[in-house]
């Protein structure tokens, strides 16, 4: 079980849009709509972003929206703003009970 | 609102076995539906899933830890537990345990430092 790739950062200026990819193989991401997406500021626990690839849970910014191709989701930000400056992790699940998370994303906002 | 809170200790001996507790709040841990799980984060690194368990004492691993983790879980506490055995300084991490339903973690605890070092 290996961890989902993701880039080690990304940036963009306020008001930018800006993606993260997470690429994984036929037996987690592209085996299943089951993604998720996480953001994590300094010194505090994950919050849920996206889950079952696309969907937003209530409360978090319609400027998060989340899609998959094949063996990579994809997590964009549109309107990026100074809080949305944090780390982003990816997870998937893996069959056979497991879960498998991604190698996180810093977010900058320059 | 549920609630997770870690507890244990935070400083454990290489060799020894890393105990830690997860005490839910707001809401049953015998809840059909909902998996109990233990996450660890290396300092700076991205996050690593460990394990979960169901209230029915069902268990799923990672295999890359399964010879070394066992997690359980007491319904008359409402908590849930996590063992590490033969830990090294790799062990090192912040310990999370969370609420897993179907594959989507909606609740975290705060996370619990756990550093191993004689």
């Amino acid at each position: 079980q290996s961890a989902l790739t993701q880039p080690a950062s990304v940036s963009g200026s306020p008001g930018q849009s800006i993606t993260i990819s997470c690429t994984g193989t036929s037996t987690d991401v592209g085996g299943y709509k089951y993604v998720s997406w996480y953001q994590q500021h300094p010194g505090k626990a994950p919050k849920l972003m996206i889950f079952d690839v696309s969907y937003r849970p209530s409360g978090v910014s319609h400027r998060f929206s989340g899609s998959k191709s094949g063996n990579t989701a994809s997590l964009t930000i549109s309107g990026l703003q100074a809080e949305d400056e944090a780390d982003y992790h990816c997870s998937s699940y893996a069959g056979r009970n497991t879960l498998v998370f991604g190698t996180g994303t810093k977010v900058t906002v320059l | 609102q549920v609630q997770l809170q870690e507890s244990g200790p935070g400083l454990v001996k290489p060799s020894q076995t890393l105990s830690l507790t997860c005490t839910v709040s707001g809401g049953s841990i015998s809840s059909n539906g909902y998996y109990w799980s233990w996450i660890r984060q290396h300092p700076g690194k991205g996050l690593e899933w460990i394990g979960y368990i169901y209230y029915s004492g069902s268990t799923y691993y990672n295999p890359s830890l399964k010879s070394l983790v066992t997690i359980s879980i007491d319904t008359s506490k409402n908590q849930f537990s996590l063992k590490l055995t033969s830990v090294t300084a790799a062990d090192t991490a912040v310990y999370y345990c969370a609420r897993v339903s179907g594959a989507t973690i909606h609740y975290w605890g705060q996370g619990t430092l756990v550093t191993v070092s004689s």
